[in-house]
């Protein structure tokens, strides 16, 4: 089946020093997304990118779409305590309606 | 937050019993999801809706049934729980599939003793 495969599973980190997961599918996607899942909490919808070779940022949030459009990232500068989370990508294959998740990256930040 | 309430929030019951669980949306939204939670594994779909009375199979739909009789109800039952559906399930809806963004419930933790 399609799968999308997302490294590291877990990240530790002192406080500002800078963060980034990769994502990687074994198929083109049409569109990824990523979210943001809280110690507890459920995951919260951060940003979708579309374009091959699209670059999105959002404050200290860099995303990043492939030109092949089977690879992303986010890179997070200057992490803070608040970045603490588990990070997902989501890729969406060209038939279906399903999107598919990476395993997720977990963040831990050392004040 | 998205007017999403999934009930119930936590659940613990015994193999072989049945299990229903209710997913609640007031966003009119076209799209209702249905995902488990392991660790390791991610967030995983088990069956999706994209309208009343249509619903399809995820990738982990074996020994999960849906139905959605109105826009705002998406109910998940274990017709026979066992001991490997342990696990926390989150409901999602969307406007429009998935080119959209998808807004997750609060979750419910079920275990299956």
């Amino acid at each position: 089946g399609q799968q999308v495969m997302q490294i590291p599973q877990y990240q530790h980190v002192q406080e500002g020093e800078d963060f980034t997961t990769y994502c990687n599918s074994s198929t083109t996607l049409s569109n990824i997304q990523w979210y943001k899942q809280r110690p507890g909490g459920h995951p919260v919808f951060l940003i979708q990118l579309v374009k091959s070779g699209e670059v999105k940022k959002q404050k200290r949030l860099t995303f990043q779409f492939g030109e092949a459009k089977k690879n992303s990232s986010l890179h997070i500068t200057a992490t803070q305590t608040t970045d603490v989370g588990t990070y997902f990508c989501a890729g969406h294959h060209n038939a279906g309606n399903m999107l598919t998740f990476g395993g997720g990256t977990r963040l831990m930040v050392k004040p | 937050d998205a007017g999403i309430t999934q009930s119930p929030r936590h659940k613990v019951t015994e193999t072989g019993t049945p299990v229903t669980l209710r997913c609640h949306q007031t966003e009119n939204h076209r799209y209702m999801y249905w995902y488990r939670q392991d660790p390791g594994h991610g967030l995983r779909l088990i069956h999706y809706s994209y309208g009343v009375k249509d619903t399809d199979k995820g990738e982990v739909s074996d020994g999960y049934s849906v139905s959605r009789s109105k826009t705002e109800d998406f109910l998940l039952t274990l017709e026979s729980a066992t001991s490997s559906q342990t696990s926390v399930y989150f409901c999602a809806i969307s406007a429009a599939g998935s080119n959209q963004p998808q807004h997750f419930g609060d979750g419910t933790r079920l275990s299956i003793l």
